[in-house]
């Protein structure tokens, strides 16, 4: 089966700085990749994803990249405010599967002010 | 997301006990999951269910049961509680067939403590 992996698993920067979260993945037949954020005491909700025919995706402050080769995608949050601080993980799913997402172990992200 | 909705919230329960979790959502969505949060471990995928006739194990179903009421419950049972399964458990929801979107929709999560 798939299996995704997370890294770091905690990372703080300071405010206005950009951080960056990295996964892996090992079945190359996947080819949608969505990542959520979860807020302590929260439930998981997606910010962004990004299906395998695109290289890229922007969202105001977030992009995620995918490197089907390498088979790894990262999110980039850029000019980091304190409300991002959360447990950012990433997923990973392909069709006929009825989009099982196989979550990653999570990136604590603390902004500092 | 206010339209997936968890009861209870918070469970404490002891070992060998039945316990059943609920789950309703008012999306009109066909998909359901639900899914274990440990801390340190991610989501781990328990059962899903594409509508009410459809229903699969996922990656950690050992231990569990599910029940697919109507389109708009999904329920799963602990038929007896052991200590290793205290963790935070959430239900989601997608949209399947031709409007289907992948993103899924989490509520709000059940804590089950397992003393």
């Amino acid at each position: 089966g798939e299996n995704v992996e997370q890294h770091p698993s905690t990372l703080s920067v300071q405010e206005g700085d950009s951080a960056v979260i990295k996964c892996t993945y090992s079945d190359s037949a996947s080819n949608y990749f969505p990542w959520y954020k979860q807020e302590l005491g929260k439930r998981p909700q997606l910010i962004i994803d990004i299906r395998s025919n695109v290289g890229e995706k922007k969202d105001q402050r977030i992009a995620v990249t995918l490197n089907k080769t390498a088979k790894h995608f990262s999110l980039h949050i850029t000019e980091t405010q304190p409300e991002d601080s959360a447990v950012y993980f990433c997923a990973a799913s392909k069709a006929g599967s009825a989009r099982q997402l196989t979550f990653g172990s999570g990136t604590q992200l603390t902004v500092l002010p | 997301d206010a339209d997936v909705t968890q009861t209870p919230r918070n469970r404490i329960t002891k070992t060998g006990k039945r316990i059943m979790l609920e789950c309703s959502q008012t999306k009109g969505h066909d998909r359901m999951y639900w899914y274990r949060q440990d801390p340190g471990l991610g989501l781990q995928l328990i059962y899903y269910s594409f509508d009410v006739k459809d229903i699969n194990k996922g990656e950690i179903s050992d231990g569990y049961s599910v029940s697919r009421q109507a389109q708009a419950k999904f329920s799963l049972s602990l038929e007896s509680a052991i200590p290793n399964q205290t963790a935070l458990y959430f239900c989601a929801t997608s949209v399947g067939g031709k409007g289907r979107t992948d993103t899924q929709y989490f509520g709000p999560g059940t804590r089950l403590t397992v003393l």
